[in-house]
């Protein structure tokens, strides 16, 4: 089936540098998502992304982060600076539609920050 | 806005035992109702969806009812097997609000 890939896997990261998380959406889809998971927790919200622009964000969704799908190309989230509480891992979705559609959901990356 | 509750946070079970994993939810639209499963070491993946209110969604012997008069999109399976052991997510979709909203999830553990 269509697949949603996340580059890199693991990400180790000093505090307050800069770290941009890539995803490879499903080819013919327009809507892109970023959930944060924290180890055995649940997923949480981000932000959604449509036609270049956040459609919707969560509290989690500090000054820090940015998204972006430049040319559609990869579709990043970006932490700068980052913190320890960013230490989490970021999966991200796409969907060919808002809300009533399935999201295909990348293998996550694994963010740790030191 | 839209939420979900799922409340039980961990489920074990033995091999061969029935399943129910309740979720409710709360919408002022017409939302789209999923399961989501989650194994360990990967991202979210669709058991089910339904989109009409009152029909019932199944996959892989796993059925849920979407129940308008009790808000509720509860899980059962009849006899669960080891490889069943995973996170369930319920979620809710709706045209009209952008982000689809996540429960709390529910970790299934099944013993053999």
């Amino acid at each position: 089936g269509p697949k949603v890939l996340q580059i890199p896997s693991h990400q180790i990261i000093d505090m307050g540098q800069m770290v941009t998380l890539n995803c490879d959406p499903v080819s013919n889809h327009l809507y892109f998502y970023w959930y944060k998971q924290i180890l055995g927790q649940q997923m949480e919200f981000l932000v959604n992304f449509y036609n270049g622009k956040v459609m919707e964000k969560s509290k989690l969704f500090k000054d820090q982060f940015s998204v972006e799908r430049p040319d559609g190309s990869y579709f990043t989230l970006k932490i700068q600076p980052t913190a320890l509480e960013d230490s989490a891992v970021y999966f991200c979705a796409s969907s060919s539609d808002w809300g009533i559609a399935e999201q295909f959901f990348g293998p996550g990356t694994r963010l740790t920050v030191l | 806005g839209n939420s979900v509750t799922q409340m039980q946070g961990q489920v074990t079970l033995s091999e061969e035992e029935f399943l129910f994993i309740n979720c409710t939810y709360s919408t002022t639209g017409y939302p789209t109702l999923f399961w989501y499963v989650q194994y360990p070491g990967e991202g979210p993946q669709l058991l089910l969806k339904v989109t009409t209110a009152n029909n019932k969604g199944s996959s892989r012997g796993f059925e849920a009812t979407y129940d308008k008069g009790t808000t509720s999109f509860h899980l059962q399976k009849a006899s669960v097997q080891e490889s069943d052991s995973a996170v369930y997510y319920c979620v809710l979709g709706d045209r009209d609000n952008n982000a689809p909203r996540f429960g709390a999830g529910t970790k299934l553990s099944v013993k053999p």
